[in-house]
């Protein structure tokens, strides 16, 4: 199956401003779930938004989904460089296996 | 220690040899998942494991093997190594469709 793509596939910000990041899917999904990825590191799960949810928040993360356009949004408020990352959208499937399909990525750069 | 472990965490071999990667999880999770990831190409599922026994297919299966007898173990074995196979691989596990992934550390390959 193809992948979901991303949006901007790179973003650069100053510490304290707000990230957000796109991601657009595919598939009829059972949720939608976000992670991050330091260099050279595994990913960390983040969020899960579940397809009947609009809105989840987690700290300074804030996730959307709208199943009508198949597109989901990462907002990261007053962003530290300790956020600087790969941020990745994974989509999964209603299907009775539950495969997980990432997204491209955004690479997020928060300069101090 | 509980978790998901890597084994290798580096291998260099050379064309045309097997590899077997090594994956274990101690939370007797029902999900078991191969990825590899390319610079361009975000992560691509390889094959994935709904249960001990049962395996299916990802995106890119082509020149690999797994096999799932217990449950805390899914092998990934490359039958004849390619340059192309050159990568880092994850490991990934979860106890089912609702749930988060949790990830190994990862196996950089590099095949000359």
């Amino acid at each position: 199956s193809q992948q979901g793509e991303e949006d901007p596939q790179a973003l650069s910000i100053q510490e304290g401003e707000n990230a957000t990041m796109n991601c657009s899917y595919k598939t009829s999904i059972n949720n939608l779930q976000w992670y991050r990825q330091n260099s050279g590191r595994g990913l960390v799960h983040l969020i899960l938004i579940r397809s009947n949810e609009r809105e989840k928040h987690s700290g300074r993360l804030r996730v959307t989904l709208d199943t009508s356009k198949k597109s989901s949004s990462l907002l990261i408020t007053a962003s530290r460089a300790a956020d600087t990352a790969s941020y990745f959208c994974a989509e999964r499937g209603g299907t009775s296996y539950g495969k997980l399909t990432f997204g491209q990525g955004t690479i997020l750069t928060v300069h101090p | 220690d509980a978790g998901i472990t890597q084994s290798p965490r580096y291998k260099i071999t050379e064309t045309g040899r097997q590899v077997t990667l090594m994956c274990h999880q101690t939370w007797s999770h029902s999900y078991m998942f191969w990825y590899r990831q390319d610079l361009g190409h975000g992560l691509r599922l390889i094959y994935y494991s709904a249960a001990a026994d049962i395996t299916d297919k990802g995106e890119v299966p082509d020149g690999y093997v797994v096999s799932r007898s217990k449950t805390e173990n899914f092998p990934l074995t490359l039958e004849s190594a390619t340059r192309s196979q050159t990568s880092v691989y994850f490991c990934a596990s979860d106890p089912g469709v609702n749930y988060e992934q949790y990830f190994g550390p990862g196996t950089r390959l590099t095949v000359t």
